[in-house]
């Protein structure tokens, strides 16, 4: 299956801004503003961070925000802090109850 | 607030099956969906397939439609994931979470999100 593609790797220094981005294609992320982004430390279960494009749930701060244009979306963390140092991944829907998984990306706070 | 409980790790010998289970406590089968994630070592995460148990509807990843069934057993609201034809490939942790089903007025839609996820078990093909 092929998933969504998101840079390997990102980083930045503490209070700086990191922008993930994810792309798709016409029949997934330009598709549906179904777009999901999830936080996972090692050893850790992921973490819903963002959905439908760009709410988050009640807990995850406002410094985690996301958007779409066309075929890609886009995680931004603002004011990063060393908790944030973990992998990322964006997922969107497919259609007829089906999903897709960006490659993650490993943010690395300097 | 339903939580996700999974069941333990499992070491498996090539070309045999295993069978995971999510136990949802706290909700019915009517109100949330299931999809099931597998990760293995280093790499990201494999949407395998779901369940919404509550109309049915299953539906599977075209990578691995030929190999793995998910079912449910509403008596316990467990979920279960089996993956036959085990490889080493097959080696990794796998994860349930939880699609929510929502009401407003008289329509009913399902969360295309995941939220919370079952702390994961860990599947091991070795000879």
């Amino acid at each position: 299956q092929s998933a969504l593609t998101q840079p390997p790797s990102a980083s930045g220094s503490p209070g700086q801004s990191v922008t993930i981005s994810c792309s798709g294609t016409d029949s997934d992320v330009g598709a549906y503003n179904y777009i999901s982004w999830y936080q996972q430390h090692p050893g850790e279960a992921p973490k819903l961070l963002i959905y439908g494009v760009s709410e988050r749930p009640s807990g995850v701060p406002d410094r985690f925000s996301g958007s779409k244009s066309g075929n890609t979306a886009s995680l931004t963390v603002s004011g990063l802090r060393a908790e944030d140092g973990a992998d990322y991944y964006c997922s969107s829907y497919r259609g007829d109850n089906h999903f897709v998984f960006g490659t993650g990306t490993r943010v690395t706070v300097l | 607030q339903v939580q996700l409980v999974q069941s333990g790790a499992e070491v498996k010998t090539p070309g045999s099956s295993v069978k995971v289970s999510c136990t949802a406590s706290g909700g019915s089968f009517s109100d949330f969906g299931i999809i099931w994630v597998r990760q293995a070592p280093g790499h990201g995460l494999e949407w395998m397939g779901g369940i919404l148990p509550g109309f049915p509807v299953t539906k599977y990843s075209r990578f691995f439609e030929d190999r793995i069934t998910i079912t449910a057993d509403a008596s316990t609201t467990t979920l279960f994931l089996e993956v036959r034809g085990l490889t080493s490939e097959d080696t990794a942790v796998y994860y349930c979470a939880k699609r929510t089903r929502r009401c407003v007025g008289s329509g009913c839609l399902i969360d295309n999100f995941f939220d919370p996820w079952g702390q994961g078990t860990q599947v091991i093909v070795s000879s």
